[in-house]
């Protein structure tokens, strides 16, 4: 079953940086791109970045997106209590012609 | 400016379909994907399938083959997404989001079954 794993929580103090992983279980997960979303609460996601690095229009530097041959991370320097919310990755997996969604990961700014 | 409208919550009965719409501005309907994601309460995001609006084309995840349906409107840049058979796990909110990047998304409808 191919999955995404993200760790369920993290938590960082105000100013802090902070990294979420994503690992891919697929052998596909090299040959496609990543892209994060962030949810507040009670709203819809929001792209944060996509083709594994790239930041839409508006969104801060503060957020930045790597990617390994089996890993994809997400970090978040300079933190805010705004940024307090449920972040997502999500990739195309070729064996399966689906779209992928990590399981989450719960950001708590201390 | 971008935006994407979805019609309002439905209650629905196990076994009865709903018809989630879809209303797209400030951009070319035809030319964006539509995909549509659900989640349930305190649950992650799950993909159900995308939709391309200018051939009407539609994939949709394994999952949910044979119970989902995709279509649109281009007179009205509506997508539709409409689930059928529906049981209790069904109870969700579904969103559309546009394109291969999921770049704008609307604001989500709460599709409750409840008997």
């Amino acid at each position: 079953q191919p999955v995404l794993t993200q760790p369920p929580s993290v938590s960082a103090a105000p100013g802090q940086k902070v990294t979420i992983s994503c690992s891919g279980s697929s052998s596909n997960f090299v040959n496609y791109y990543i892209s994060w979303f962030q949810q507040v609460p009670g709203t819809a996601p929001k792209l944060l970045i996509s083709d594994n690095n790239k930041r839409p229009s508006g969104i801060p530097d503060r957020f930045s997106g790597s990617k390994s041959a089996t890993s994809a991370t997400l970090t978040i320097t300079g933190l805010q209590t705004g940024d307090e919310a449920d972040y997502y990755c999500e990739t195309w997996d070729g064996s399966l012609s689906a779209i992928l969604f990590g399981g989450g990961t719960k950001l708590t700014v201390l | 400016q971008v935006q994407l409208v979805q019609s309002g919550a439905e209650v629905q009965r196990p076994g009865a379909s709903v018809k989630v719409s879809c209303t797209t501005s400030g951009y070319t309907f035809t030319s964006y994907d539509i995909n549509w994601v659900r989640q349930a309460t305190g649950q992650g995001l799950e993909w159900m399938g995308w939709m391309n609006p200018d051939t009407g084309d539609a994939a949709y995840a394994h999952k949910f083959q044979g119970r989902v349906t995709m279509t649109r409107k281009t007179s009205t840049n509506t997508a539709y997404m409409e689930l059928s058979n529906l049981g209790f796990e069904d109870t969700a909110v579904y969103y559309c989001t546009r394109g291969g990047d999921f770049d704008f998304w609307g604001q989500g409808t709460l599709v409750t079954v409840s008997s």
